[in-house]
């Protein structure tokens, strides 16, 4: 399974757009991106999900170029809630391979 | 919309005691995941099942063992239990049947457990 590197920690004024990046450098062809937040004591929840080129919700954006080596959630307008920590994880669960790995999220704190 | 409920929300055990934590997955979800998560760490994966059947295997000790029933219902038994085994359990479920990677994983809240 395609090993996750995202940078540890970041810091940003509520207002402003957050982009945190993702590498995947062994993704998969079948892989897919998803990313999840968590806040603390909370299970994760489900962001966001993508394949290739770039994906919107009503929360999130996610671009993916075309290599795929790398992935970036853009959080736009963040508030003092968007403060938690961000996993982005490879792959695609199977009916005989489910073993979905988190690897060392992004810690997101928003200030005033 | 339903979500996945775990129980118990939290519980406390002795050293070497045992512990079973349960996990109902949304209706119609065919796999169920089992991750813990131990202060200021990213959740390790344990385990997995796909329609009853154990998937995949993570870090799970050999204390651990867990099944999924007829009902779709999932639980983890945790067996002589160790300090180091205090953390956040949290089940996740998806469809798989989907396909096409379509099939994002919804998590409970998580049981936390507390070994003394």
């Amino acid at each position: 399974l395609a090993k996750t590197t995202q940078p540890i920690s970041m810091d940003s004024y509520e207002g402003q757009e957050v982009n945190i990046t993702c590498s995947h450098n062994n993704i998969a062809t079948n892989d897919y991106i998803t990313w999840y937040q968590q806040f603390p004591s909370q299970g994760p929840r489900f962001i966001i999900q993508g394949y290739k080129t770039k994906v919107t919700n009503e929360v999130a954006s996610l671009f993916i170029p075309a290599d795929r080596k790398s992935s970036t959630l853009s959080l736009p307008r963040v508030s003092l809630s968007d403060t938690a920590v961000y996993y982005c994880l490879v792959g695609v669960p199977t009916g005989t391979a489910s073993k979905l790995t988190f690897g060392t999220g992004t810690r997101l704190q928003v200030t005033l | 919309a339903a979500g996945v409920i775990q129980s118990p929300r939290h519980l406390i055990k002795e050293k070497r005691e045992t512990a079973t934590l349960k996990c109902y997955p949304i209706p119609r979800h065919d796999t169920v995941y089992w991750y813990q998560q131990g202060p200021g760490q990213d959740p390790q994966f344990l385990i997995s099942f796909y329609e009853k059947m154990q998937s995949d295997k993570g870090s799970i000790p050999d204390r651990f063992s867990a099944q999924q029933f007829s009902d779709y219902h999932s639980e983890l038994n945790m067996s002589s239990l160790e300090l180091g085994d205090s953390a956040l359990y949290f089940c996740a479920s998806s469809l798989v049947a989907l396909g096409e990677g379509n099939s994002p994983l919804h998590f409970g809240n998580g049981t936390r457990l507390t070994v003394t």
